[in-house]
């Protein structure tokens, strides 16, 4: 059971807008920046967005976070092949001591 | 260019111990603090906890405490994880992952390792 709720699974057709969205609490998304991250098959995850809505250097602007309350989405539009892949929200925590929390992923397929 | 390497993979015995290496290049590792993540097959991300790279103390998790351990040499640029008493549920890729504080505040993970799938056999 994860600390940050994502749905399992999202879908889109090439050129479409798709959201996924990251439900959390008071210690973690209500207080404290969100990051995402994008996992594609086989290889380690990459950040994709961070404190909330910035992307780094490298990451297509297609790609945009947004924050409120203790929910978070990320948003990717002009969907390409290439964006299938999971994609994982994560906050800092503030219980047990302070904890790097993470949602349960979001399989991204494109149709 | 900034990368972190990871150890290869392993196959152990139940009971057995590992220890995975993550060896920073491309910037002074003690500049900022790296943090174990564990993915099980099939499944999420799941943080196990940090170690400063500048005093070499470490943190773990809950459910990351007693058999887990991290460790640091600054003189090779490495990080450690090690597991002692393997269990087939230590079965996963292990991650080590650069904390850097980020552009509008908080941190982040900016920089992976390629990851280590450890595998614990009966």
């Amino acid at each position: 059971q994860s600390v940050l709720t994502q749905p399992p699974s999202a879908s889109g057709t090439p050129g479409q807008r798709v959201t996924i969205s990251c439900s959390g609490s008071s210690s973690n998304i209500g207080t404290n920046t969100v990051n995402w991250y994008q996992q594609l098959p086989g290889t380690a995850p990459k950040l994709l967005i961070c404190s909330n809505n910035q992307r780094p250097s490298g990451v297509p602007d297609r790609f945009s976070g947004s924050k409120s309350g203790t929910s978070a989405s990320l948003a990717i539009s002009g969907l390409q092949s290439e964006d299938e892949a999971d994609y994982y929200c994560a906050a800092w925590d503030a219980s047990l001591n302070g904890r790097w929390v993470f949602g349960g992923g979001t399989k991204l397929t494109v149709l | 260019q900034v990368q972190l390497v990871q150890s290869g993979s392993e196959l152990k015995n139940l009971g057995a111990s590992v220890k995975v290496s993550c060896k920073a290049s491309g910037y002074s590792i003690s500049t900022y603090s790296m943090n174990w993540v564990r993915q099980a097959p099939g499944q999420g991300l799941e943080w196990m906890g940090w170690i400063s790279t500048t005093t070499g103390n470490p943190m773990y998790a809950q459910g990351f405490t007693g058999r887990f351990v991290f460790s640091l040499d600054t003189s090779v640029s490495t990080t450690y994880l090690q597991i002692s008493s393997l269990k087939a549920e230590d079965t996963a890729v292990y991650y080590c992952a650069r904390a850097v504080p980020a552009t509008g505040g908080g941190d982040a993970f900016d920089v992976w390792g390629q990851g280590t799938m450890v595998t614990v056999s009966s």
